[in-house]
């Protein structure tokens, strides 16, 4: 199993409240993901990083923001958390773009009230 | 709009038997797939993937085939196990975005 980890597991919090959820990777590998599921949509990716420093934005990325400043740990904030953001967030590394094996963490359960 | 669709949202099938699950994508520049399984509270596992210069790809019980013509791929299961009880994601990915789109999943119970 690829090194991924993901803290916290499990999140309650009110609306209106910032929330950082971590993603932690001892594999080295230079590309990170932040996805969430839902129910009938699949994963959809929030934002991405392709190096230190180095993000962009995904399919779902408002009221989301993230940062990277060590290769093995990428962090998704909501700013300000919305009742519509209750989800499964995971996230996945891969080693390289294109036609990749994206490996994934355990995911957080973030309930927003 | 999805670019990937698994219209079955679930599948039961008997111990033993075959498992079919489907996936339909409508991106014509999509060309390496995958399938992913995940069990309740953990995260999405590899399970096997295919490029679009082969048409099948097997690994144990697992085989993907892949129609490019129809925009379509699906997964077969043999025999069905237990174990297999959970559900299925089909991704895509391809040209100059190596983002994957996943489908919606189809989730696959097992009867004894």
């Amino acid at each position: 199993d690829a090194g991924i980890t993901q803290s916290p597991r499990h999140k309650v919090t009110e609306t209106g409240t910032p929330v950082t959820l971590r993603c932690h990777q001892t594999e080295n590998h230079r590309y990170m993901y932040w996805y969430r599921q839902d129910p009938g949509h699949g994963l959809r990716l929030i934002h991405y990083s392709y190096g230190v420093k180095d993000t962009d934005k995904g399919e779902v990325s408002d009221g989301y923001s993230v940062s990277r400043s060590k290769t093995e740990d990428f962090l998704l904030t909501l700013e300000s958390a919305t009742s519509s953001q209750t989800s499964v967030y995971f996230c996945a590394i891969s080693e390289r773009e294109g036609r990749e094996t994206q490996y994934f963490g355990p995911g957080t359960r973030l309930l927003v009230l | 709009d999805q670019q990937v669709k698994q219209n079955s949202p679930s599948l039961s099938v008997q111990e033993g038997r075959i498992s079919i699950l489907n996936c339909d994508y409508t991106n014509s520049m999509f060309d390496y797939f995958l399938w992913y399984k995940k069990y309740p509270a953990e995260g999405p596992t590899f399970l096997i993937s295919i490029s679009s210069i082969k048409d099948k790809n097997e690994d144990g019980r697992f085989t993907v085939f892949l129609n490019k013509s129809a925009k379509h791929l699906s997964l077969h299961i043999v025999p069905s196990q237990p174990g297999d009880s959970a559900v299925y994601f089909c991704a895509a990915s391809g040209g100059n975005d190596y983002k994957l789109s996943f489908g919606a999943g189809t989730t696959v119970t097992v009867r004894a």
